[in-house]
């Protein structure tokens, strides 16, 4: 069964700062999706990132970007120049790829802006 | 326009209520998706409809009962609840339900079973 795991609970990072948001996933599949969801707390969650695991180069949106470790099955989120509206929950979540399957989510890690 | 709607924002229901949860999406989606999500936790998928009809039930009780009037709206009616069905009920929307597919969240609706 997949599973995705972050095992940081809880983060803070100071405003303009870099913050690095760690996942790490297990499937015996070769082609799926990974993805960032960050969940504020007025609570609609928001896609931030999406990286196909055939592609090596890694997904970036603007000040976030991920690295993706296919061999290591990792995919951590890089967050750039933090800002105040970054604070949020972030769930790091795997779907198997051309199936109906569900998203797998980790337990999210909430992270906290300090101005 | 890329909102998928949610009524009400909160509902307070005895466990003895029948009440109903709705969602509403205009994007032409043909997925809709219903979640519960407790407090600190991850959404748990509760129910897929795929072209109006039920796809996945993640074997949830039956005094939910979910419903899809046609391809913008969704329902999740709610019977006989106990208190600890108390969570965040997401809906969500996708163009398929195929993973290639990204999937818009609601903002959600507060329950609190008393």
């Amino acid at each position: 069964a997949q599973t995705v795991t972050q095992s940081q609970p809880e983060m803070s990072v100071q405003e303009a700062e870099t913050v690095t948001l760690s996942c790490t996933y297990d499937t015996s599949e070769s082609d799926y999706y990974l993805f960032w969801y960050k969940q504020p707390p007025s609570r609609q969650m928001i896609l931030v990132i999406r990286q196909e695991a055939y592609k090596q180069q890694n997904a970036t949106e603007n000040r976030f970007s991920v690295n993706f470790q296919k061999a290591a099955k990792s995919f951590s989120l890089k967050i750039s120049d933090s800002q105040l509206g970054d604070a949020a929950m972030y769930f790091c979540a795997y779907r198997a790829m051309n199936r109906d399957d569900k998203i797998i989510f980790g337990k999210g890690t909430r992270l906290h802006i300090l101005p | 326009d890329t909102e998928v709607t949610q009524t009400p924002k909160h509902l307070v229901m005895g466990m003895t209520n029948k009440k109903s949860l709705k969602c509403e999406q205009h994007m032409g989606h043909r997925a809709m998706y219903w979640y519960k999500q407790k407090a600190k936790k991850p959404p748990e998928l509760m129910f897929v409809y795929s072209y109006e009809k039920l796809s996945i039930n993640e074997s949830v009780p039956s005094r939910f009962s979910p419903e899809c009037p046609n391809s913008s709206l969704l329902n999740l009616h709610l019977h006989a609840l106990q208190p600890e069905d108390s969570a965040l009920y997401l809906c969500a929307s996708s163009q398929g339900a195929d993973s290639s597919y990204e999937q818009y969240f609601g903002p959600g609706t507060r329950l609190t079973v008393t």
